[in-house]
């Protein structure tokens, strides 16, 4: 069974602050995501990897980054938190595609659910 | 560009009726689309995707090339399917753009 874990349910910070989430999966998936999930707006992304120590940025990168330095962690970083960032973000991973294949499912973590004050 | 739209919000039903989410696409090349669904205090998760063509939980949704559109039917809702459902389209890259999701509220 996938395993998407995520460091925290909730998180309360002020603005101005350095945020990081961090995710973690147990299946040895090349491609992980971090999404952002607002009401009426949908599943953003924000950024992507497919690899260790590899990104891309998503639709939505401005003001955050994110780091890899292991296959199984992605972590998500909000540099200077701003109130335009309280929202609930979502990890997910998925392998990698091969062969025929063009896509995998992807598998998504509980989710983090911050507010910045 | 890509685009999934999912035009309504909120869709109340009543148990026993049918259930339709509209979803609808802009691509360019051959689409490959997929329906997510989250139910209460749980985890997004994958409900069915085009190509294979499937039912899960008597949902079933067909792709409509000259419509674009891949709209999720089902014949008779319950209770348990209230949810929010995301529509989405296949990027590169194993990447995907979802629409903004529609919240079905099935009530007796």
């Amino acid at each position: 069974d996938v395993k998407v874990t995520q460091s925290s349910r909730y998180l309360v910070k002020r603005t101005g602050e350095k945020v990081f989430l961090e995710c973690v999966q147990d299946m040895d998936h090349e491609n992980m995501f971090w999404y952002r999930q607002d009401p009426g707006l949908g599943l953003r992304l924000i950024y992507f990897s497919y690899d260790v120590k590899m990104k891309e940025k998503g639709d939505i990168p401005e003001g955050y980054s994110v780091s890899r330095e292991k296959k199984e962690r992605f972590s998500l970083i909000l540099e200077s938190a701003s109130t335009n960032q309280t929202s609930m973000y979502l990890c997910a991973s998925s392998p990698a595609v091969k062969g025929g294949s063009s896509y995998n499912e992807q598998f998504f973590g509980p989710g983090t659910r911050l507010t910045v004050l | 560009a890509q685009r999934v739209t999912q035009p309504e919000k909120l869709l109340s039903v009543f148990k026993g009726a049918p259930v339709e989410l509209k979803c609808n696409y802009s691509y360019s090349g051959s689409p490959e689309l997929f329906w997510y669904v989250q139910y209460s205090r749980q985890r997004l998760q994958l409900l069915l995707r085009h190509i294979s063509r499937e039912s899960i939980k008597g949902f079933t949704a067909d792709l409509n090339k000259g419509e674009t559109s891949f709209h999720l039917k089902k014949p008779f809702a319950q209770e348990e399917d209230s949810a929010m459902y995301y529509c989405a389209l296949f990027r590169t890259a194993s990447k995907l753009t979802f629409g903004t999701g529609t919240r079905l509220q099935v009530t007796l």
